[in-house]
């Protein structure tokens, strides 16, 4: 069965304080790693798709990279806007998308 | 580029009642749309997915007849919940892919949120 796991479950950061969030998973012909992120109450908002081991974007302060087995989300000086869950899926070969469970970042000035 | 709408963005409806939300790509075309509900705490759970000008597929344990779906043009899809009940109470979220691009990225719209008294 195909599984998305996030770590940490919360995250709290000084504004200035670089981390990584992790995101591993097991999947079956695996289609791309979708990076989001979401505010309360509101839908995910697109940040990245990566499709093979070894790849990276970048966009603003925020970079992910992709291995066979796991997926990183640097957060590199963050500021308080940086503040929101950050939410891993992975896609199938039927276009669906299965979600971990997310990363509740805090950034406090 | 790359928008999605939801209408309502919130609805507040009696047990029993029927309520119908709207999901739209804005400035591209969607073969594909797909229907998550998320509760309190919890991440996105996809219930349905929605091809244009076919049947729905849905997720084990969602209830077709209670969640009705579709897909009537390249651009709109509709989820009505029928006969709600405060069990159905969430927030859900619509998202498609851009049928244009190569990319199986899914754009989300800014959801629903349904109260059921």
């Amino acid at each position: 069965e195909d599984q998305v796991t996030q770590s940490p479950e919360a995250l709290r950061l000084q504004e200035g304080e670089s981390s990584s969030l992790n995101c591993s998973y097991t999947v079956s012909g695996l289609r791309g790693l979708f990076w989001y992120r979401q505010d309360p109450g509101k839908g995910p908002e697109f940040l990245f798709t990566l499709y093979s081991a070894g790849e990276e974007k970048e966009k603003e302060r925020l970079k992910a990279t992709l291995t066979k087995k796991e997926s990183f989300l640097h957060i590199t000086a963050p500021k308080p806007e940086d503040s929101a869950t950050y939410l891993c899926a992975v896609g199938d070969s039927w276009g669906k998308l299965q979600f971990g469970a997310g990363t509740q970042v805090v950034v406090t000035p | 580029g790359a928008v999605v709408s939801q209408h309502p963005s919130w609805v507040i409806c009696k047990s029993g009642t029927s309520v119908k939300i709207e999901c739209r790509s804005l400035d591209f075309q969607a073969t594909t749309m797909f229907w998550y509900r998320q509760f309190p705490k919890q991440s996105l759970m996809l219930m349905a997915t929605s091809n244009e000008g076919s049947k729905a597929t849905y997720e084990q344990g969602v209830e077709k007849d209670k969640f009705l779906i579709n897909h009537a043009s390249l651009t709109l899809s509709t989820l009505t919940v029928t006969s709600a009940h405060p069990e159905d109470s969430s927030f859900y979220i619509c998202s498609a892919s851009d049928s244009g691009r190569r990319s199986d990225t899914q754009y989300f719209g800014p959801g629903t949120r349904l109260t059921v008294l």
